[in-house]
């Protein structure tokens, strides 16, 4: 069946640094990507999201880039703010049937100053 | 914006118990999910509804069944709780044609 993979966690960085979260997926077609971000004590919202092969979603300084070729979806940051400590959830919907999200297991991110 | 509100933030039960999770939208929204989520599993869908009354089940029903009678309330029922279902429960809710989901902060629950 459709499947994200994520690495592991924690990532640790101190501020400033470069963020890189690694997410592949398998899917059947062709499907929207997503990443997800949890706050410490929040539900999940929407971070950005990518609907087709080499498009790019950004959002606050984050970037992931849909590549079909190797089907992933990694989510960089060039400088990351101790106020990005969060968990990262990478995800996938497909684009028949009833359209439910996919997700992988979350990967957290430790920033110090 | 979007507001999806769960009753309860902590909720502590023991084993055998019937269990009640609410979660209320305020955007009309015609579909709404249960999720749980665990540590190095991620978010499993438990169950889905896309109108007043209807119901799918999700990738973990067991255990588990809902309600919706009305659009703005969706209910998930542990009709007897057990110890693996201690875990955090999180609804979403989704409008139709629109691929955002807005979640709400969820509800840990330890079954003891």
């Amino acid at each position: 069946g459709d499947s994200v993979t994520q690495m592991e966690g924690p990532v640790t960085l101190s501020e400033e640094a470069f963020l890189t979260i690694n997410c592949t997926y398998t899917a059947t077609g062709y499907p929207s990507l997503f990443w997800y971000v949890q706050y410490p004590g929040e539900g999940l919202q929407l971070l950005l999201k990518a609907t087709k092969a080499d498009d790019k979603g950004s959002n606050k300084g984050f970037e992931a880039t849909y590549r079909k070729e190797t089907t992933s979806f990694h989510l960089e940051k060039g400088s990351v703010q101790v106020s990005d400590s969060a968990v990262y959830f990478c995800a996938l919907k497909m684009n028949t049937g009833f359209q439910k999200l996919v997700f992988g297991t979350g990967t957290r991110l430790l920033v110090s100053p | 914006d979007v507001k999806v509100t769960q009753s309860s933030r902590y909720l502590v039960k023991r084993t055998g118990e019937k269990v009640f999770l609410e979660c209320v939208q305020d955007m009309d929204h015609e579909n709404m999910f249960w999720y749980r989520q665990d540590p190095g599993l991620g978010l499993r869908l438990i169950y889905f509804s896309y109108d007043v009354k209807m119901k799918e089940k999700g990738d973990i029903p067991e255990g588990y069944s809902v309600s919706r009678e009305k659009k703005e309330r969706f209910s998930l029922i542990l009709e007897s709780a057990s110890t693996n279902q201690t875990s955090m429960y999180l609804c979403a809710t989704k409008d139709r044609g629109n691929e955002k989901l807005f979640f709400g902060s969820g509800t840990q629950l330890s079954v003891l």
